[in-house]
C-alpha cells in the first residue's frame, strides 16, 4: 500500500513568487492534514480536510496560503507571493474516517525562499 | 493554551545504554499522546501513542512510553539504544477528539555513539 506522498521533496523560489506544494494521501483516507516546521522549531498545525471541506483552517497564518482539495483525493497548497518567513519543511498527513486512529505522514517538502 | 515541551533539544548516547527522553504536555481534558520519529531523509513515523488504558505503552523499535497523568509527563524509553536510533523525536498531544489535531513539542535530535 502506498504512503503519503508528497511533491516536490524540495523547492527553491524567490520572493515574491508561487509555490504549489502537493500531496497524495493514502487512498481511501477521508482526514488530510497540512504541517509545517519552520526553522527547527515545532511543527504547527495548519489545517484539516474531511474529504473535499476544510474542516480546520485554523493554523493557516495569513491568506497568502491556499489549500485546496479536490474531489476529496490529492490537496494542493498554494503560497502566493512567497515570503523569506515561508521557509520550511510542509509536512501532509492522512487518516481515516473514524476516531482514534493515527495519522500517516508524508515525507515533506522542503521549502526554501531566497 | 495547550503546548509540548520537549526540554533536550540534544541528546547523545553510547550504542547499547538505555534512553529517556522527556515530553510534558499542557492539556485541559484527557490527551492522546503520540511519540514521532523521524530519521534523515524520511517522513515523520509513529513510534507509539496512547489513547486510554494502560499507562504503560509498547511501540515500534523497542521503545515504550509512559503516561504519568499527575506529572503531565508521556516520557519515551527504550533499554538498549542502537546506531539506527540516530534520529529526531517529536511528542505530541492530539486534540479534537483525535483526530489527530497534533500540537508537537520543538523535538529531541538524538546523536549516537558507537
Amino acid at each position: 500500500e502506498a504512503g503519503v506522498t508528497q511533491f516536490p521533496s524540495h523547492s527553491v523560489i524567490e520572493k515574491g513568487q508561487t509555490v504549489t506544494l502537493r500531496c497524495d494521501p493514502i487512498s481511501g483516507h477521508d482526514n488530510l492534514y497540512w504541517y509545517r516546521r519552520v526553522m527547527g522549531k515545532e511543527i504547527k498545525f495548519l489545517l484539516h480536510f474531511v474529504k473535499e471541506s476544510k474542516q480546520d483552517e485554523s493554523g493557516m497564518p495569513n491568506n497568502r496560503f491556499l489549500a485546496e482539495r479536490t474531489g476529496g483525493t490529492y490537496s494542493t497548497l498554494k503560497v502566493q507571493p512567497a515570503e523569506l518567513e515561508d521557509s520550511g519543511v510542509y509536512f501532509c498527513a492522512s487518516s481515516p474516517g473514524h476516531p482514534n486512529t493515527e495519522a500517516f505522514f508524508g515525507q515533506g517538502t522542503r521549502l526554501t525562499v531566497v | 493554551a495547550q503546548s509540548v515541551t520537549q526540554p533536550d533539544i540534544h541528546i547523545t548516547v553510547s550504542e547499547g545504554a538505555s534512553l529517556e527522553l522527556r515530553c510534558n504536555y499542557s492539556y485541559g481534558a484527557t490527551p492522546y499522546l503520540f511519540w514521532y520519529v523521524q530519521s534523515p531523509g524520511q517522513g515523520l513515523q509513529l513510534l507509539l501513542k496512547y489513547f486510554s488504558g494502560d499507562t504503560l505503552v509498547q511501540g515500534i523499535k523497542g521503545f515504550e512510553a509512559e503516561f504519568k497523568r499527575s506529572q503531565s509527563s508521556f516520557n519515551l524509553r527504550k533499554p538498549s539504544v542502537h546506531w539506527s536510533d540516530a534520529a529526531e523525536y517529536f511528542c505530541a498531544v492530539g486534540i479534537s477528539g483525535g483526530y489527530n489535531k497534533l500540537i508537537f513539542g520543538a523535538g529531541t535530535r538524538l546523536a549516537v555513539h558507537p
